[in-house]
């Protein structure tokens, strides 16, 4: 059973970076027999819904939620099986739940239709931005 | 981006009332529509992906179809453990976007 685990400061100064880590247990995170993972951040703010961040894939190709791009960094360290976020010059605007996901991406066949989903999911951390 | 737009916003039913949900997409996203469970203080749960094709373990009361801007998700029978936010979610085209949610509470 795939595990995702967020870990990182749960409080972040205004203006400062936000870095969290997340650590990928009980499976692959290069790639599965007949699916593509991309490694994927999530944030949402409290009584809130859903924002999509950004992912990665073991090739190191990044995508970003343009809303976010200029400050969003994803990386990814396939030894230790885990992959980062970095925010830059956070506001207040930016406290939210983030969790991280795994977005799974097959092709299907034919009885199978093709999917593309956010598969597994870390518990979620809290991160808050104020002095 | 693809503006994804759940309705309604709230629900309130009861234990056994079957119950829809909708989602649309504001352009054509085929199949490439997912749904989530969430529960309070809990990460989403993936339900249903591709529009209609059931999560392994998730029970059989749940039900979804649609393709291209329109979704529905169907619960047959209500159970105590589905009263939740539930989310829509297209993986079309990036960004990857969700719906406001729904909020099924309990009549």
């Amino acid at each position: 059973q795939v595990q995702l685990q967020e870990s990182g400061p749960g409080l972040v100064k205004p203006s400062q970076t936000l870095s969290l880590t997340c650590a990928v247990s009980g499976g692959s995170i290069i790639s599965g027999s007949s699916s593509s993972y991309y490694w994927s951040w999530i944030r949402q703010p409290a009584g809130k819904g859903l924002e999509w961040i950004g992912h990665i894939y073991k090739s190191g190709d990044t995508n970003y939620n343009p809303s976010l791009k200029s400050r969003v960094t994803i990386s990814l360290d396939t030894s230790r099986k885990q992959f980062s976020l970095r925010l830059t010059s956070v506001t207040a605007a930016d406290t939210a739940v983030y969790y991280c996901a795994r977005h799974r991406v097959s092709l299907g066949g034919l009885v199978t239709p093709p999917a593309r989903c956010f598969d597994y999911w870390g518990q979620g951390t809290l991160v808050t931005v104020s002095s | 981006d693809i503006q994804m737009t759940q309705s309604p916003s709230s629900l309130s039913a009861s234990v056994g009332d079957r119950v829809t949900l909708t989602c649309r997409a504001s352009q054509a996203i085929s199949s490439f529509l997912n749904w989530y469970q969430q529960m309070p203080g809990k990460a989403p749960k993936l339900l249903i992906h591709s529009a209609s094709i059931l999560e392994s373990g998730v029970p059989s009361r749940f039900s979804a179809t649609g393709s291209g801007t329109d979704f529905s998700l169907t619960i047959s029978s209500l159970q105590p453990e589905d009263f939740a936010t539930y989310y829509c979610q297209q993986s079309y085209s990036a960004p990857h976007t969700f719906g406001q949610g729904t909020k099924l509470d309990i009549k």
